[in-house]
């Protein structure tokens, strides 16, 4: 159990583009998802916490307006990056959290979607 | 804000014992994960910590001390599939995770 997906795994786009990645709770409903950048090498930075229903809470010096992310129901999440440029490839890496288990001291990751901007 | 601070590499020989330190600066903190990330992978959660004191999960164990804003992971018998890299994370407010910048552990044979 506790399965989170993440659609596409890798993504390769044109600057200027936009491109969205879905994150997916598969046998579980998730009031709250995580999005989270990883570049190479580096630590997980938070960028967002996505509540079903409701606007994102975006981190100090995440721009909202590039990264638009929409928790439309319990098992889904999406991320799209506005007009991408090569500064924003990078692993982009979604986490939820299980409705059932109220508060819950763990997260369950998805596989990561790498996204490489030309 | 919040600062957490772990060393950015170690390096153990297979079968022996490694210990990764964690320091914190936060408010509102709730408790200290531990999570194991291999190489073009997700992280995986370890261990948690909400009270002071140690926990241990088969050949890891993770300890916290809130007093000191310390905790550490201890992984026993290391096996070449732990080289991997491994996060400290901090539990602010009831909600959301920090990570640490994470440390490389490395195993020799």
């Amino acid at each position: 159990g506790a399965v989170v997906s993440q659609h596409p795994s890798w993504v390769i786009c044109k600057s200027g583009t936009s491109v969205k990645i879905e994150c997916r709770s598969l046998d579980f409903q998730a009031t709250t998802m995580f999005w989270y950048r990883q570049f190479p090498k580096q630590s997980l930075m938070l960028m967002a916490t996505s509540n079903e229903g409701s606007k994102a809470t975006y981190e100090q010096g995440v721009e909202k307006d590039k990264f638009l992310i929409n928790h439309a129901s319990l098992t889904l999440s999406t991320l799209t990056v506005t007009s991408a440029h090569p500064e924003d490839s990078s692993f982009y890496i979604c986490s939820a959290r299980d409705r059932r288990k109220g508060f819950t001291d763990t997260q369950y990751f998805g596989p990561g979607t790498r996204l490489t901007v030309l | 804000g919040q600062s957490l601070e772990q060393p950015s590499e170690v390096t153990a020989v297979e079968g022996a014992i490694v210990q990764i330190n964690c320091t914190y600066q936060t408010s509102g903190f709730y408790g200290l994960s531990w999570y194991q990330q291999h190489d073009g992978g997700a992280p995986t959660f370890l261990s948690y910590n909400a009270l002071d004191g140690l926990e241990e999960t088969g050949r890891f164990s993770s300890f916290l001390s809130r007093s000191d804003s310390y905790g550490y992971l201890l992984l026993q018998e290391l096996q070449m599939k732990d080289s991997a890299s491994y996060f400290c994370a901090v539990r602010v407010n009831n909600d959301k995770i920090i990570f640490g910048k994470g440390t490389r552990l490395h195993i020799l044979p």
